[in-house]
C-alpha cells in the first residue's frame, strides 16, 4: 500500500507569517509530487509541481523535496486570508495518490 | 483555453437508483482520471484512460461502477443501484502527453443519495 502522509492540521498563522506544510510518502520510486489547494467546496486546483531535489519557487511558494528522507515540503510566504484552504500533497504512482489534507487558516 | 468540466455539478438521488456523470477534459489532454472525495479526505483513485482505453481500475471500485470514454473525447461515470455510502464529490482529471504529469481537475459533481 503505497501512503501518503501529512502533518496533521489545522495549521493557523498570522498574516504575513511563514506557512509550512509537510509531506512523507513511502515508495522511494515515485519521482513526481504535487501541492493542491482547495478551497471548500471546491476541487483541487494544481499550484506547485516538483521532480528533482531541491527547492522550486513560485511566487510566494517554495515546494521542497528530499528523495532521500522521502520528505516533500510547501513553504508559503507572506501568509494571505486567502491562502486559507486545504492543502493536498500528491504523489504519483502512476495514478495520483493524495495525502489527507492539511486545513490552513491564515488570520489577520 | 477552456479548463476540466463536469456535469452535472449536484445529484440527488434516491437508494437503488442509477446515476450518469459527464466529464469533459481538457482539448488536447488525452489522459483521463475519475477520483472520488468524501470530507476530510484527499481524493481517492477510481479509474484512468488514455486515449478510449481503460487502463487501471481501483480494486475498490465494485462492479456497480462502469466507466467509458468513447472516441476518447468526453467521459461517462456510472453508477448503478445506487448506496448511500457512494454519496460523495466524484472528480475528473486530464492529464496531457507522456512527459506531462501535471492533473488539473473539474470543479465536481457532488452526489446524494437519500
Amino acid at each position: 500500500q503505497k501512503e501518503v502522509e501529512q502533518n496533521s492540521g489545522p495549521l493557523s498563522v498570522p498574516e504575513g507569517a511563514i506557512a509550512s506544510l509537510n509531506c512523507t510518502y513511502s515508495d522511494r520510486g515515485s519521482q513526481s509530487f504535487f501541492w493542491y489547494r482547495q478551497y471548500s467546496g471546491k476541487s483541487p486546483e494544481l499550484i506547485m509541481s516538483i521532480y528533482s531535489n531541491g527547492d522550486k519557487e513560485d511566487g510566494r511558494f517554495t515546494a521542497q523535496l528530499n528523495k532521500a528522507s522521502q520528505y516533500v515540503s510547501l513553504l508559503i510566504r507572506d501568509s494571505q486570508p486567502s491562502d486559507s484552504a486545504t492543502y493536498l500533497c500528491a504523489v504519483r504512482y502512476g495514478k495520483l495518490t493524495f495525502g489527507q489534507g492539511t486545513i490552513l487558516t491564515v488570520h489577520p | 483555453d477552456t479548463g476540466v468540466s463536469q456535469n452535472p455539478r449536484h445529484k440527488i438521488t434516491k437508494r437503488g437508483q442509477n446515476v450518469t456523470f459527464r466529464c469533459d477534459p481538457i482539448s488536447e489532454h488525452n489522459r483521463l482520471y475519475w477520483y472520488r472525495q468524501t470530507l476530510g479526505q484527499g481524493p481517492e483513485f477510481l479509474t484512468y484512460f488514455q486515449n478510449e482505453a481503460q487502463l487501471e481500475k481501483s480494486r475498490l471500485l465494485s462492479d456497480r461502477f462502469s466507466a467509458e470514454r468513447p472516441k476518447g473525447s468526453f467521459s461517462t461515470l456510472e453508477i448503478q443501484r445506487t448506496e448511500q455510502g457512494d454519496s460523495a464529490m466524484y472528480l475528473c482529471a486530464s492529464r496531457g502527453g507522456a512527459r506531462s504529469y501535471e492533473q488539473y481537475f473539474g470543479p465536481g459533481t457532488r452526489l446524494t443519495v437519500t
